[in-house]
């Protein structure tokens, strides 16, 4: 298994400010993404996280409102810009082991006002 | 495009009973498939996985089977307790191409002492 750990754990922000959601894992790791699952719905990909390089973001999230950073193997960053209540949400860290299974940080919950 | 059709939540169960959650998908090429476990507050994990037609993965009580003929991934156990009330996310991955999993809508499950 991987160890995930993520911060902050939940948060409440005001409409229009941004948040830094970071990713550490225990050990390196090649490929990492980002979700994000809202309330009582299942999880959607933001992005795969590329170590050294831009992020590679899926149909629906650019890069000016989730911003992703991956300077090395063991650590990601997530920023949620100029949060609405929309973005209200559970925002997921994993990371793909060579086992081919996928592991999960505890997420980061939050709630834009 | 590929994608993961779960049976509708809640599913409520006396402890004891049998379960089965329903997991159907569709799939270009010949994905793998598992079962993750989200207890209440915590973060998604693997329960079991199958990675080719008619492997079975098992875990905690636990199965389902790999069936390329109905396209199906049914998670089941034979008998329930409390402390597997959650909610299960069936879901598929490539892993010989992108990497990308694709999730389920996810089945909660109640179990009643």
């Amino acid at each position: 298994s991987a160890v995930i750990s993520q911060k902050p754990s939940r948060d409440i922000c005001q409409r229009g400010t941004s948040l830094t959601i970071q990713c550490q894992v225990d050990s390196q790791v090649t490929m990492m993404f980002w979700y994000r699952q809202q309330p009582g719905q299942s999880l959607t990909l933001i992005a795969t996280a590329n170590q050294g390089s831009e992020a590679t973001y899926e149909s629906g999230f650019v890069i000016d409102k989730f911003p992703i950073s991956r300077p090395n193997l063991t650590f990601s960053t997530l920023t949620v810009s100029n949060m609405s209540p929309e973005d209200s949400s559970i925002y997921l860290c994993s990371v793909l082991k060579p086992t081919g299974e996928l592991f999960f940080g505890e997420g980061s919950r939050l709630t834009v006002l | 495009g590929d994608s993961v059709t779960q049976m509708e939540g809640p599913v409520t169960l006396s402890e004891e009973a049998f379960l089965t959650i329903n997991c159907t998908y569709t799939a270009t090429g010949y994905p793998s498939l598992f079962w993750y476990v989200q207890y209440p507050g915590e973060g998604l994990q693997l329960l079991l996985k199958a990675t080719k037609a008619d492997d079975k993965g098992s875990n905690k009580g636990f199965e389902a089977t790999y069936r390329k003929e109905t396209t199906s991934f049914h998670l089941e156990k034979g008998s329930v307790q409390v402390s597997d009330s959650a909610v299960y996310f069936c879901a598929l991955s490539d892993l010989s191409g992108t990497y990308k999993y694709i999730f389920g809508t996810g089945t909660r499950l109640k179990v009643l002492a």
